[in-house]
């Protein structure tokens, strides 16, 4: 099962774009790589999923090298209601652990 | 809004209490987890059933009794909690293949006294 290493916190404005960035050196080659956001006393939300290159949606882009040993998550113009604790998790099985997250905090 | 739905959203129990927390889902999705999460932690897995049977135990103490009755329910029964196992309990659905994503319903917050 592929351990993911993400930033602890980041910092941003309103209208940036972030980027968060995982780490994944043992991805295997059935695994995807899944994001979730999660907001204090809420369920986590699924936010984007992929396997290689380039996935985009309505609220955020995945980017994936060739190596998938790391994905970066991006964000487009923050609001303060970005704000929130990111998760990447990698996996292909049931057994789905979440690593440590990145802390998000939008300011105005 | 979810379409994962647990109750109680607040629980608080003493404890020598028995209680259960309730999911449920109407997706069709046939896995079906708990997780247990501490403040400013990630959600930490607990039990994972496959077609409504257990698959994953994360060697999790025997005072939490996970049960799926159906395909639609699951169940996590507390017996002789201690005050550590205070925590924000998360239910979560997969509708499974290898990559289909996780949906959460919003917890049970629980609190041991």
């Amino acid at each position: 099962l592929a351990k993911t290493t993400q930033p602890i916190s980041m910092d941003s404005y309103e209208g940036q774009e972030v980027n968060i960035t995982c780490s994944h050196n043992n991805i295997a080659t059935n695994d995807y790589i899944t994001w979730y956001q999660q907001f204090p006393s809420q369920g986590p939300r699924f936010i984007i999923q992929g396997y290689k290159t380039k996935v985009t949606n309505e609220v955020a882009s995945l980017f994936i090298p060739a190596d998938r040993k790391s994905s970066t998550l991006s964000l487009p113009r923050v609001s303060l209601s970005d704000t929130a604790v990111y998760y990447c998790l990698v996996g292909d099985s049931d057994k789905l652990i979440f690593g440590t997250g990145t802390r998000l905090q939008v300011f105005p | 809004d979810t379409e994962v739905t647990q109750t109680p959203k607040h629980l608080v129990m003493g404890m020598t209490n028995k209680k259960s927390l309730k999911c449920e889902q109407h997706m069709g999705h046939r896995a079906m987890y708990w997780y247990k999460q501490k403040a400013k932690k990630p959600p930490e897995l607990m039990f994972v059933y496959s077609y409504e049977k257990l698959s994953i135990n994360e060697s999790v103490p025997s005072r939490f009794s996970p049960e799926c009755p159906n395909s639609s329910l699951l169940n996590l029964h507390l017996h002789a909690l201690q005050p550590e196992d205070s925590a924000l309990y998360l239910c979560a659905t997969r509708l499974g293949g290898d990559n289909s994503p996780l949906h959460f319903g919003n917890g049970t917050r629980l609190t041991v006294t």
